[in-house]
């Protein structure tokens, strides 16, 4: 199985931060990642997919990149509603492993 | 609009039987592969099982020890999860996920 790591665990930033997530793949996964919005008691939401496509309707403030083993998500200014956890995921073998989560609160 | 309802959690005594159902809606449901993928409360997300368009290929997560099955029904546009043998360690949200796309999920607590 393709382990995936997401570092921090936690990550503590202001209104206006840049913050950057990463996760890295135990093998190489090319570019099949996605990249999860969670907020308490709701279903994940995509973000990214393929390491770098925008979903829609996702703010242009968010950007993924990376491919083989090693990815970033970034968020170029942090705003109010982007406190949550973020969760990749590959897609590239089965099972389809997520990271272990990012939890994005205020400093 | 896109939309994926699941149903059929509730409690359960270690052992027992659930049948999840997630019904959807706005899309051409045999294009799809439909997924079903869990969260523990309080943790992060496992991936269960998925099945393609026409039920002919089947992927699971191996830990479930096949205690576990997927199906579709096509003409009601709609996925299942069968889980039998059920564990503590099964209590979760259970999400139905079609490309991305995540229903609300549907919680299974395994508790005596």
């Amino acid at each position: 199985d393709i382990q995936m790591t997401q570092s921090p665990s936690t990550l503590s930033a202001s209104v206006g931060d840049r913050v950057t997530i990463t996760c890295r793949a135990s093998q190489s996964i090319s570019s099949w990642l996605a990249w999860y919005q969670q907020k308490p008691g709701k279903a994940p939401k995509v973000f990214i997919y393929q390491a770098s496509t925008l979903a829609s309707g996702v703010p242009s403030r968010f950007s993924g990149s990376g491919s083989g083993t090693e990815f970033t998500l970034t968020i170029s200014s942090l705003q109010p509603d982007d406190f949550a956890t973020y969760f990749c995921q590959h897609y590239a073998s089965y099972p389809r492993t997520f990271g272990q989560g990012t939890k994005v609160d205020v400093k | 609009e896109v939309q994926l309802v699941e149903s059929g959690g509730g409690l359960v005594q270690p052992g027992g039987s659930l049948r999840l159902s997630c019904a959807t809606s706005g899309f051409i449901f045999t294009n799809y592969w439909m997924t079903w993928v869990r969260q523990a409360p309080g943790k992060g997300l496992e991936w269960v099982a998925n099945i393609n368009h026409d039920g002919s290929q089947i992927n699971y997560l191996d830990s479930l020890e096949g205690r576990f099955t997927i199906s579709r029904d096509n003409a009601k546009t709609s996925v299942y999860l069968q889980m039998n043998s059920l564990r503590a360690e099964d209590t979760a949200v259970y999400f139905c996920v079609r490309q991305f796309l995540w229903g609300s999920g549907t919680l299974v607590t395994v508790s005596s």
